[in-house]
């Protein structure tokens, strides 16, 4: 029930195109949907993060969609950018306790 | 000055040998963590510690022990290492204010190697 599944797994994109990451959750606990992007040699850095309130959030390029009775959210990246090139993980958490869950990750590759 | 910092950046031991791999943190959280990332498995937590005082087993804690020597380092150790304790080990910290609850701010990451 904690798990968090990650598709896919890499990803090879356009210049321009659009990345989409999907996740899907068990735990209906999870209050707190954040993702975030690791660049090689990097730690994770928090991307953007969404609440089970709204069906989506965007910030820039980024956009997290929400389908709370799906139990899924997915990550687009809208003119993705090679720049954009980067891991990206997917997490679920409850808020108190202070634990994420992370998913298995994917490895996005934007083509000039 | 990075605000999570890890050492060593790289290590490669040998099977049976007890290697430290320490953190140190200069955000002034209480909340500090130890993942490790494996291709194809994601994060997956090991140790976590609210404070001093306060330590607690992740998902993946057999073969491995923490040592939380102050607010600001946190270290991890493995105490006889095998080769599938090869892997990239993250530190994290966590605040407790509005602003920074809910976010992990991660170190660069310590690529170890067993042989």
């Amino acid at each position: 029930q904690q798990q968090v599944k990650q598709s896919p797994q890499s990803l090879i994109v356009q210049k321009g195109g659009i990345s989409i990451i999907n996740c899907a959750y068990e735990n209906t606990a999870f209050d707190y949907f954040p993702w975030y992007q690791q660049f090689p040699g990097k730690g994770p850095a928090l991307l953007i993060a969404i609440r089970p309130d709204v069906s989506e959030k965007k910030e820039g390029r980024f956009t997290i969609s929400f389908n709370k009775s799906a139990k899924q959210f997915s990550l687009h990246i809208m003119d993705s950018q090679p720049g954009d090139s980067a891991t990206y993980f997917c997490a679920g958490y409850t808020s108190g306790t202070y634990k994420y869950i992370f998913g298995t990750g994917t490895r996005l590759k934007v083509l000039a | 000055d990075a605000d999570v910092t890890q050492t060593p950046r790289n290590r490669i031991t040998k099977t049976g040998k007890r290697i430290m791999l320490e953190c140190s943190q200069t955000k002034g959280h209480d909340r500090m963590y130890w993942y490790r990332q494996d291709p194809g498995l994601g994060l997956r937590l090991i140790y976590y510690s609210f404070d001093v005082k306060d330590i607690n087993k992740g998902e993946i804690s057999d073969g491995y022990s923490v040592s939380r020597q102050a607010q600001a380092k946190f270290s991890l150790s493995l105490e006889s290492a095998i080769p599938n304790q090869t892997a990239l080990y993250f530190c994290a910290t966590g605040g407790w204010g509005a602003s920074e609850a809910d976010e992990q701010f991660f170190g660069p990451g310590t690529r170890l190697t067993v042989l």
